[in-house]
């Protein structure tokens, strides 16, 4: 079993759209969870980051944690084209934050 | 020069050439790292450098060696590489210590013949 899991998509959804994209865990030792934004041909950029369970928002995106159920998710609320990129999940346990677990990615499309 | 870049963008080399990749972080941090993605597999952490000092070889074959001369700049030697090899090769940064993000560069497009 994989420690983080990511359904790979692709997602395809129209413009202004509220997507979810999601990932699971088996490692209850992790307590950091990030989103990070790849856009073709780019590195990933962090989106949002999260320290244990619950809620972060920032502007159109929304960060939940759940470590009961070991899921986490990310909603974007008013897709827009310039969303369309691979979304990746990761996280890491405290006192090893160097050693992030990525999930394999979602990939996005956001159509006019 | 902003951020953490990387040079070369794009490689082809053959399985008997030797290549170094570059990183450079503008960004004032003590820890780098070097990742590999390839299709349809989650990023793999290779290798983890904290003020210098490597902290973490994840199991990586001795083909890649990593060099860190000081914290702006990070290298990555290639030699005698596999077809499997083909990866995008990320370099990343961040302050160290506990709870700090990691900024990526726009990754190495390694091809291998």
């Amino acid at each position: 079993q994989k420690e983080v899991e990511q359904d790979p998509g692709p997602l395809s959804v129209p413009e202004g759209a509220i997507v979810s994209l999601n990932c699971t865990y088996s490692n209850s030792a992790f307590q950091y969870f990030m989103w990070y934004r790849q856009y073709s041909r780019k590195g990933p950029e962090l989106l949002m980051y999260t320290y244990s369970s619950g809620n972060k928002e920032d502007g159109r995106f929304t960060a939940q944690v759940d470590k009961s159920s070991k899921y986490i998710s990310l909603f974007i609320r008013d897709s827009q084209p310039s969303d369309s990129a691979t979304y990746l999940c990761a996280m890491s346990a405290k006192g090893n934050t160097d050693k992030l677990i990525f999930g394999t990615g979602t990939r996005l499309q956001v159509f006019p | 020069e902003t951020g953490v870049t990387q040079t070369p963008r794009h490689l082809v080399m053959g399985m008997t050439n030797k290549k170094s990749l570059k990183c450079e972080q503008h960004l004032g941090h003590n820890a780098m790292y070097w990742y590999k993605q390839s299709a349809k597999k989650p990023l793999e952490l290779m290798f983890v450098y904290n003020f210098k000092e490597q902290t973490e070889n994840n199991s990586v074959p001795s083909r890649f060696s990593p060099e860190c001369p000081n914290s702006s700049h990070l290298f990555l030697h290639l030699h005698t590489l596999q077809p499997e090899d083909s990866a995008l090769y990320l370099c990343a940064s961040s302050r160290g210590g506990d709870q700090e993000t990691q900024y990526f560069g726009p990754g190495t497009r390694l091809l291998v013949l």
